[in-house]
C-alpha cells in the first residue's frame, strides 16, 4: 500500500494567479498520476509525472497550464497557472503499486473567484 | 469514444438488504475492472479489481460480477449497513499503459437505518 499526502488541502485564489499542489509518498514510485475531479463529475487524467523526464500529458491538457515537477521517487508538484473559475476543482495525485491498484491522496479544492 | 456509464445518479437502500450498482462501458475492451469508495472531501479508495477473464470476485461482503459480452459489471454490497453509504466509481484499464484508466462519474449510495 501507500500513504499519499497532499499540501494544501483547499484554497481559494483569485482569477489570474497560480497555485503549486504538492503531492507525497511515503515509498518510492515510478509514476505518479494527476488527477482533476470537477464537482459531481467523474476523474479525468492530467498527466503523468515521471521521474527523470517530462511528464505525459493528456489530450485537453497543456504543460504551459499544468506544468508538473517530478525531482525524486516520492514527490511531485502540480501547479495551476493563469487560473480562472472554470479551474475550480478538486485535483488529486496517486499512485500505482501493484496489480494496477491504484492510491489516491486526500485532494486539493481549489476554489477560483 | 470510449463511455463509462454508471446507474442513476443515487441509490438509497434500507439497511441489511443487498446494494447493487451497475457499470456499463462502449467503445473500450478492457483488460480489467476495478471498483473504488469515494467518501465526501477525500480521495477514492481501491476495493476490487477483477479482469477480463474474471467472471466473479469476492472480497468480505463485497462481489463483483465482470460480463465482457454484456460489457457490463455488476457491484454487490450485501447486508448492507449505514456506514457504507459513499459514492462508488467503476474504472477500466489496459495492461498497455498502468495510466489509461477511465473513471466511471459514479453513484451515490446511501444506506437507511
Amino acid at each position: 500500500s501507500a500513504v499519499i499526502s497532499q499540501k494544501p488541502s483547499r484554497d481559494i485564489c483569485q482569477r489570474g494567479t497560480s497555485l503549486t499542489i504538492q503531492c507525497q509518498v511515503d515509498s518510492q514510485v515510478t509514476m505518479m498520476f494527476w488527477y482533476r475531479q470537477q464537482p459531481g463529475q467523474s476523474l479525468t487524467l492530467i498527466a503523468t509525472a515521471n521521474q527523470g523526464s517530462e511528464a505525459t500529458y493528456e489530450s485537453g491538457f497543456v504543460i504551459d497550464k499544468f506544468p508538473i515537477s517530478r525531482p525524486n521517487l516520492t514527490f511531485s508538484t502540480l501547479t495551476v497557472s493563469n487560473m480562472s473559475p472554470e479551474d475550480s476543482s478538486i485535483y488529486l495525485c496517486s499512485v500505482v503499486i501493484s496489480a494496477h491498484e491504484q492510491f489516491f491522496g486526500p485532494g486539493t479544492r481549489l476554489t477560483v473567484l | 469514444s470510449q463511455k463509462i456509464e454508471q446507474n442513476s445518479e443515487a441509490l438509497n437502500i434500507q439497511e441489511g438488504k443487498t446494494a447493487t450498482l451497475t457499470c456499463n462501458y462502449t467503445n473500450y475492451s478492457p483488460a480489467y475492472l476495478q471498483w473504488y469508495r469515494q467518501d465526501p472531501g477525500r480521495g477514492p479508495v481501491f476495493l476490487l479489481l477483477i479482469r477480463e477473464n474474471e467472471k466473479e470476485k469476492r472480497k468480505e461482503r463485497l462481489k463483483v460480477t465482470f460480463d465482457t459480452t454484456l460489457k457490463q459489471s455488476l457491484f454487490h454490497i450485501t447486508a448492507s449497513q449505514p456506514a457504507d453509504s459513499a459514492t462508488y466509481l467503476c474504472a477500466l484499464g489496459s495492461y498497455s499503459s498502468a495510466s489509461k484508466i477511465i473513471f466511471g462519474s459514479g453513484t451515490r449510495l446511501s444506506i437507511r437505518p
